[in-house]
């Protein structure tokens, strides 16, 4: 089975501070996505990377960065956490478009941010 | 642009009932069609997914869906529904190739299975 592990379930941070939000699939797939979701908004899109190094941004970057170093991790940052972004994060990984089976995408089980 | 609506924001019916959640799509060519479900606190979950061939998809827990292109809808279904189902379910769409990277969600439907 296809495995999406977000190191942390449940994190308070104080406004202002970095936040370091860790992704890792173990399944060898060239896309990862992270997103936000919030009580009517649905999944909105942060940022996503189709390949090692490779990102681009999605609907909502602002306040948010990545990193992929390693096909396996894909880590989001926000650079000084504010209040306005306490949430569910949800990170996501794929094989690519074309992919024969159909490029499934498999999340993992949330991360529950609170900036206080 | 490809999009997914999921017009009803909640879906009421009550145990042992049939279950309908309506999905409708737009992509260009032919798209593959997803089905998640997400309880209260945890990730989504994949139900199941049309890529091609046969229009109605089995997937887990009992759940089926149908692919419909002339009417482009991927509609939920499920003959007798449990308490247990009550959830938020997603659909989801992803263009097959030479498309976006990007799958794009609806907005989430809430089942409520009352016994």
């Amino acid at each position: 089975d296809v495995k999406v592990t977000q190191s942390s379930r449940y994190l308070v941070k104080r406004t202002g501070e970095k936040v370091f939000l860790e992704c890792v699939q173990d399944m060898d797939h060239e896309n990862m996505f992270w997103y936000r979701q919030d009580p009517g908004l649905g999944l909105r899109l942060i940022y996503f990377s189709y390949d090692v190094k490779m990102k681009e941004k999605g609907d909502i970057p602002e306040g948010y960065s990545v990193s992929r170093e390693k096909k396996e991790r894909f880590s989001l940052i926000l650079e000084s956490a504010s209040t306005n972004q306490t949430s569910m994060y949800l990170c996501a990984s794929s094989p690519p478009p074309g992919y024969p089976k159909g490029n499934t995408i498999y999340f993992g089980e949330g991360s529950w941010l609170t900036v206080v | 642009a490809q999009s997914v609506a999921q017009p009803e924001d909640q879906v009421n019916v009550a145990e042992g009932n049939p279950l309908t959640v309506k999905c409708t799509y737009s992509v260009s060519g032919n798209p593959y069609l997803f089905w998640y479900v997400q309880y209260p606190n945890r990730g989504l979950q994949f139900l199941l997914k049309y890529i091609t061939g046969d229009n109605l998809v089995k997937g887990s827990y009992g759940f089926e869906a149908e692919f419909n292109k002339s009417q482009t809808s991927f509609h939920l279904k499920k003959p007798s529904a449990l308490v247990s189902d009550s959830a938020l379910y997603f659909c989801a769409v992803r263009a097959p190739s030479g498309g976006s990277y990007i799958p794009t969600f609806g907005r989430g439907t809430s089942l409520i299975v009352h016994p």
